[in-house]
């Protein structure tokens, strides 16, 4: 069965320095993965998403995400952090093997930026 | 451009009552989902459509219908509401499956007392 993963409810770091949410994954087959971001009482935005080819993808805002296949993980990084980067992360995949619609959400993470 | 827009953005509701959701595109996409979004539990897909006309059950779909009559709407009926169906629920559209990315409303919180 499908399934993501993220590890930690919360992620704190200080402005300026370098952040990195964490995303796991299990999918039958090649996964599409995706990044989505959402600030208070608005829907969620779509960051980047990974298809295939280069493991690093780089995305809105300045975020960058690396597949690593033999982890199974779709790590969200960004070089150096914006207070208004603070909000709630998703990292979602779809399995093309069940169809390539059905998105499967994890959990979320907050992330917050302290200045 | 509006994109995607939800309306009500807030409902509160008794136990056993009905409503509708209505989620309006203007971006001519073939696809679009509910999903319910839970404290803790990511984003769950109630119901979706491949097209006018289509719809089909998603993850947790027990408690809902939907119908699609219009490429550009795509409505979310609470039969008879219960306190479990209190939640924020999306409405999503995307040009194709695979690697198309999603394009979220802003909410509607539905409260039922």
């Amino acid at each position: 069965a499908q399934s993501v993963a993220q590890p930690e409810d919360q992620v704190n770091v200080a402005e300026g320095n370098p952040l990195t949410v964490k995303c796991t994954y299990s999918v039958s087959g090649n996964p599409y993965l995706f990044w989505y971001v959402q600030y208070p009482n608005r829907g969620l935005q779509f960051l980047l998403k990974y298809i295939t080819g280069d493991n690093l993808v780089k995305g809105s805002y300045g975020f960058e995400a690396e597949f690593n296949k033999s982890q199974t993980s779709f790590h969200l990084k960004k070089p150096s952090a914006l207070v208004s980067d603070s909000a709630l992360y998703f990292c979602a995949v779809r399995d093309p093997n069940t169809g390539g619609f059905k998105t499967i959400f994890g959990a979320g993470t907050r992330l917050f930026v302290k200045a | 451009n509006a994109g995607v827009t939800q309306t009500p953005k807030f409902r509160v509701l008794k136990t056993g009552q009905s409503m509708t959701l209505l989620c309006a595109q203007d971006m001519n996409h073939e696809y679009m989902y509910w999903y319910r979004q839970d404290p803790g539990m990511g984003l769950r897909l109630i119901h979706y459509s491949v097209g006018e006309g289509t719809t089909a059950k998603g993850e947790v779909p027990d408690g809902y219908n939907v119908s699609r009559l219009k490429k550009q709407n795509f409505l979310l009926g609470l039969e008879s509401a219960a306190p479990s169906q209190t939640s924020v629920y999306f409405c999503a559209t995307s040009v194709g499956g695979f690697g198309q990315p999603q394009h979220f409303g802003d909410g509607t919180r539905l409260s039922i007392l």
